[in-house]
């Protein structure tokens, strides 16, 4: 059983619609991530929170909006997305993130499929 | 930058073959190093890890090595299972804390 869990597991949207991703973590980690994976790829990095402050945003469109309600939650807020946004978003924590020393592992959710119609 | 370059694959192998994936870095600095595994239909899991260099990380069977004259991390298994197919991701983080993956190598077990 994973220990970050990502709700809902599948999520159809048409590109009007608005939607959010939730994340959940009780490992008392600090640094809570969001990564977008595409069929056969590796994740690509979205966004860091670390110490629930925004640390890292990698140039995301501003149809993405991440939210750190406190050191265990993290959410991804979903608005006119296109179809090119469908993919696998995945929900990371570490323990200590940008903080760090870097030698901290990634612990990830099974993940949202989200498909934009 | 830094990077990862892993095997191509995809790799397909024989129950109870030895399995070998290559991996390469380039980083400034020292980085941690990390093999995660994905399984269909599920996010990545952490395999193993490595710190420093001469570090050997090992689970379920599964071994890599921190070489820091060859910037490699290959990971190595002795005897495959049909149960080990999955996509097998190479990473190494920074001090900054973000991580950077390979491309993925696709590995099939057939019984």
């Amino acid at each position: 059983d994973t220990e970050v869990t990502q709700t809902p597991k599948h999520l159809v949207m048409g590109m009007t619609n608005k939607k959010s991703l939730k994340c959940e973590q009780h490992m008392g980690h600090r640094a809570m991530y969001w990564y977008k994976q595409k069929a056969k790829k590796p994740p690509e990095l979205m966004f860091v929170y670390s110490y629930e402050k925004l640390s890292i945003n990698e140039s995301v469109p501003s149809r993405f909006s991440p939210e750190c309600p406190n050191s265990s939650l993290l959410n991804l807020h979903l608005h006119a997305l296109q179809p090119e946004d469908s993919a696998l978003y995945l929900c990371a924590s570490s323990q200590t993130g940008t903080a760090g020393r870097g030698n901290s592992p990634l612990h990830f959710g099974n993940g949202t499929r989200l498909t934009v119609t | 930058g830094n990077s990862v370059t892993q095997m191509e694959g995809p790799v397909t192998l024989s129950e109870e073959a030895f399995l070998t994936i290559n991996c390469t870095y380039t980083a400034t600095g020292y980085p941690s190093l990390f093999w995660y595994v994905q399984y269909p239909g599920e996010g990545l899991q952490l395999l193993l890890k490595a710190t420093k260099a001469d570090d050997k990380g090992s689970n379920k069977g599964f071994e890599a090595t921190y070489r820091k004259e060859t910037t490699s991390f290959h990971l190595e298994k002795g005897s495959v299972q049909v149960s080990d197919s999955a996509v097998y991701f190479c990473a190494l983080n920074t001090n900054a804390g973000k991580s950077t993956f390979g491309d993925g190598t696709t590995l099939t077990v057939k019984p």
